[in-house]
């Protein structure tokens, strides 16, 4: 089954406390993006991958990370969480360019105490 | 400012009743616009999607509209069921591999039997 998946779920952590996000999809799809949601506000891109060690940063990548060492693996990286990084995440995957279709995985809920 | 507006914000309907969602945009230059549709707790799933040629695009109950003069998509779905019940995202691709991806915050819609 075609599929983005992410790890973990959930998460509850504390203020400083490096922690990744994981992100892996199996449809061999060379685009990748990272997302936050925010109540109220609409997903807005953290960073995205366009292949295997090339990344860019999208609208809000302060306080992220990100690595592309093969192509179905994507993981986000706090290095230093804040409370201000409360959010719920989610990775994508895309076919393509321009009329491409979009996969995202299923979220994971980070609280930062 | 690329912005992606979306209304009504929220919306409750009775189920087998027609509604009609509204997104207006200003992002440039303009790539695509797609709707997805976001149950609660859950990644986004794409409905539609429509490059600057297209005016209409339909997926089963779901017809998109898009008028790329005014800059306005319309997002109407035909005959409610309470499995319509989430929230509905317009989303617009800017610049020529779509990368930038702006996000409205959705409408919530609400289908009550």
């Amino acid at each position: 089954e075609a599929q983005v998946t992410q790890n973990p779920r959930y998460l509850i952590t504390v203020t400083g406390k490096k922690l990744t996000v994981t992100c892996s999809q199996n449809m061999n799809h060379e685009y990748m993006s990272w997302y936050r949601q925010d109540p109220g506000l609409g997903l807005r891109q953290i960073y995205y991958s366009m292949n295997v060690e090339v990344t860019d940063k999208g609208d809000v990548p302060e306080g992220y990370k990100v690595s592309r060492k093969e192509k179905r693996n994507f993981p986000l990286i706090l290095e230093s969480p804040s409370p201000n990084q409360t959010s719920l995440y989610f990775c994508a995957s895309r076919t393509g360019l321009i009329s491409y279709e979009q996969y995202f995985g299923p979220g994971t809920r980070l609280t930062v105490t | 400012k690329n912005q992606v507006e979306q209304s009504p914000q929220s919306l409750i309907i009775l189920e087998g009743k027609n509604c009609t969602l509204q997104c207006n945009y200003t992002v440039s230059p303009f790539s695509n616009l797609r709707w997805y549709k976001q149950d609660t707790g859950r990644g986004p799933v794409s409905l539609t999607i429509m490059t600057f040629s297209e005016n209409t695009k339909s997926n089963g109950r779901y017809t998109a509209t898009l008028d790329a003069d005014t800059k306005q998509s319309s997002l109407h779905i035909t005959a409610s069921q309470l499995s319509d019940s989430a929230s509905y995202i317009c989303v617009v691709s800017a610049g020529g591999g779509g990368f930038k991806t702006i996000f409205g915050a959705g409408t919530r819609l609400f289908v009550k039997a």
